[in-house]
């Protein structure tokens, strides 16, 4: 069964500074992972996806991660973080069902 | 605009009652799904149907029914509505032929039993 861990329920960083939300799963074979944002009172909206190929994906809003089978992680980053980017960021992973797998969320919080 | 939509955006019933959400896409997808969004952000798959087939049922009581009219629609039905079933729920759709996997989600539908 795969699990999905994200560490960290709520993180906050001041605008501008680098932002760095963990996401690691757990399975036994290698899943298509993603990243999905919900802003208050509304629905989940896709960043980013890593499916084959690169292991680096940029999505929008000038997020990115990187998949890491090692370590079995694939972490969000953004360079730099504006207000608009407070929300909740969910990463989730399917290994060929076809269903989801959600972490807990990570509330992003941007101090101005 | 090309979407997943549900309708009611808000719903307020008392227990014991009965309701139904409705889902439609208009983006060509295949496959639907229900998702429950708890009191603590927790997503959680319920069902799936591909194709009108109910393909996952993810040990959810038997007061909820899926029901699929055609591949752009997916309805909830709740019999017999308790506190607990308060919660967020999400529709979402994709095509189960692109191997990206990746599932558009409605706006959700705020339940709130009493």
């Amino acid at each position: 069964a795969q699990s999905v861990t994200q560490l960290g329920s709520h993180v906050s960083v001041s605008e501008g500074a680098l932002v760095l939300l963990r996401c690691n799963y757990s399975s036994s074979v290698p899943p298509y992972l993603f990243w999905y944002v919900q802003y208050p009172n509304q629905g989940l909206q896709l960043l980013l996806k890593y499916t084959t190929g690169a292991t680096l994906v940029k999505g929008i809003n000038g997020f990115e991660a990187e998949f890491k089978k090692s370590e079995t992680s694939f972490h969000l980053t953004k360079p730099s973080a504006h207000m608009s980017d407070a929300a909740e960021y969910f990463c989730a992973a399917d290994t060929g069902r076809r269903a989801l797998t959600f972490g807990s969320g990570t509330r992003l919080q941007v101090q101005p | 605009d090309t979407a997943v939509s549900q309708t009611p955006k808000y719903l307020v019933t008392q227990m014991g009652n009965d309701k139904s959400i409705k889902c439609e896409q208009n983006l060509g997808h295949d496959t639907m799904y229900w998702y429950k969004q708890d009191s603590k952000k927790f997503l959680k798959i319920m069902f799936s149907y591909n194709n009108k087939e109910l393909i996952i049922n993810e040990t959810v009581p038997n007061r909820f029914s899926p029901k699929s009219p055609d591949k752009a629609h997916l309805n909830l039905h709740i019999n017999s509505l308790e506190l607990g079933d308060s919660a967020v729920y999400f529709c979402a759709s994709t095509y189960s032929g692109r191997k990206s996997y990746e599932q558009y989600f409605g706006p959700g539908t705020r339940l709130t039993v009493t």
